[in-house]
């Protein structure tokens, strides 16, 4: 079985604060993604990556950063948390770019104050 | 830029009956996938079809894919009240690395 974890469930932050999210799987995938998701929006991208060093912007990359050091870790970064980023972060993982399953981690819910 | 549109927003229905939940999209795809998630955790894949397939089963799920339409359906027959639930549908384009457009989803609340 896959397993893609995350960092923390439930992340309480203050504005201004860098706020590092990181996920991790175990099934030697290429690509990671990152994604948030709020009541009546669905899922949205954020950044994604198809290889270790390589990322690529999604559809809603600014205030975020990400890093992927190593092939089984992604982490999201938010260099300066502000309150509209108060959201429930899901990770996600394919072994390929050929637009298969995507395995999702249990995600982080993320308040600002 | 979301790519999949679901239609219920929201769906209620008794334990038994049967749940039919649908997806419209935009452009051509490769495949068209469906994904469900529990209140506060991650999506759980069900079911991918590509674009070349029109139906497929899998336990109570039947997925029907209309590319002409652009639309998709899931039904699921004989509801539980586990399968209570939000379901996205999410599609793949050519060469996107991978990269899935989700939609807003459903939410289905099976009654006991």
């Amino acid at each position: 079985d896959v397993k893609v974890t995350q960092s923390s469930r439930y992340l309480v932050k203050r504005t201004g604060e860098k706020v590092f999210l990181e996920c991790v799987q175990d099934m030697d995938h290429e690509n990671m993604f990152w994604y948030r998701q709020d009541p009546g929006l669905g899922l949205r991208l954020i950044y994604f990556s198809y290889d270790v060093k390589m990322k690529e912007k999604g559809d809603i990359p600014e205030g975020y950063s990400v890093s992927r050091e190593k092939k089984e870790r992604f982490s999201l970064i938010l260099e300066s948390a502000s309150t509209n980023q108060t959201s429930m972060y899901l990770c996600a993982t394919t072994p390929t770019g050929r637009g298969e399953t995507q395995y999702f981690g249990p995600g982080t819910r993320l308040l600002v104050l | 830029s979301q790519q999949g549109e679901e239609d219920p927003q929201a769906l209620s229905i008794q334990e038994g009956e049967n749940a039919t939940m649908n997806c419209s999209y935009k452009t051509s795809i490769n495949n068209l996938q469906w994904y469900r998630q529990n209140s506060g955790r991650g999506l759980v894949h069900l079911i991918l079809i590509r674009s070349n397939e029109r139906e497929k089963h899998s336990g109570r799920l039947r997925v029907t894919l209309d590319t002409s339409k652009k639309s998709s359906s899931l039904l699921i027959t004989a509801s539980r009240a586990a399968d209570t639930a939000s379901y996205f549908c999410a599609t793949v384009r050519g060469s996107t690395l991978g990269r899935l457009y989700f939609g807003r989803g459903t939410q289905l609340t099976v009654w006991p």
